[in-house]
């Protein structure tokens, strides 16, 4: 059974920047993409991009680009999602899911077969 | 980018009453690259269906999904009361609609 773990939560000032860790037990993320997503309070669920550990390529959401970037460890079984120049408007649970894509550029991708827990993120001064 | 727009905003049925969600798209989506969740506080999302009109592993049969193109549905035919949650409809692994709260009486 595949499961996805990520790191505690966080507290973070205005400016400063984050970094949340997704760890795979039962498999690897070799041959999938790691879609991460996040929900702020009230709101509803924003894609932030999606990365392909094998080929090292990732697809971005709108507005995201140049603000976010991804990452995995060697043997693909943690990724990383960094979050610059943070802001208290991305005070939110960040999720990241592990994703069935048919294209090396996360693309086609039909489905998610796991989820992390989630990490909360809080920005305040 | 793909926008997905998701009606209603809410809805509020009894048990054992069908519902039906709509959800839909800017531009042309694969039925391949169409997936519905549920999310609930606290939990993370759980993937309903996958390609449109194919149910998860482990998701009940009264949930289905239809459609294609720009317009998609998903419809639970007799509602219970664990199903009062958010469900969004999600493109190509991207993008996803603002959602539709369920709540049951």
């Amino acid at each position: 059974q595949v499961q996805l773990v990520q790191s505690g939560a966080e507290v973070k000032k205005p400016g400063s920047s984050v970094k949340v860790s997704c760890t795979v037990s039962g498999g690897t993320f070799r041959d999938y993409g790691i879609s991460w997503v996040r929900q702020a309070p009230g709101q509803g669920l924003e894609w932030l991009g999606g990365f392909v550990p094998l080929y090292g390529t990732a697809n971005y959401g709108r507005g995201w680009y140049g603000r976010v970037s991804f990452t995995a460890d060697g043997p693909m079984t943690t990724a990383h999602m960094e979050l610059r120049s943070l802001r208290s408007d991305d005070t939110a649970v960040y999720y990241c899911a592990r994703v069935v894509c048919f294209d090396m550029y996360y693309d086609r991708c039909k489905s998610t077969d796991s989820w992390g827990q989630g990490t909360l993120v809080t920005v305040s001064s | 980018e793909i926008v997905l727009t998701q009606s209603p905003g809410t809805l509020s049925l009894s048990p054992g009453e069908r519902a039906t969600l709509s959800c839909r798209a800017s531009q042309s989506v694969s039925t391949s690259y169409l997936g519905w969740y549920q999310h609930k506080p606290g939990r993370a999302p759980r993937l309903l269906i996958y390609g449109a009109s194919s149910r998860a592993t482990g998701i009940p049969d009264r949930f289905s999904g239809s459609g294609s193109g720009t317009d998609f549905t998903l419809t639970i035919s007799r509602l219970e009361p664990e199903d009062s949650a958010v469900y969004y409809c999600q493109q190509n692994g991207r993008s996803f609609g603002q959602g539709t709260k369920v709540e049951i009486k």
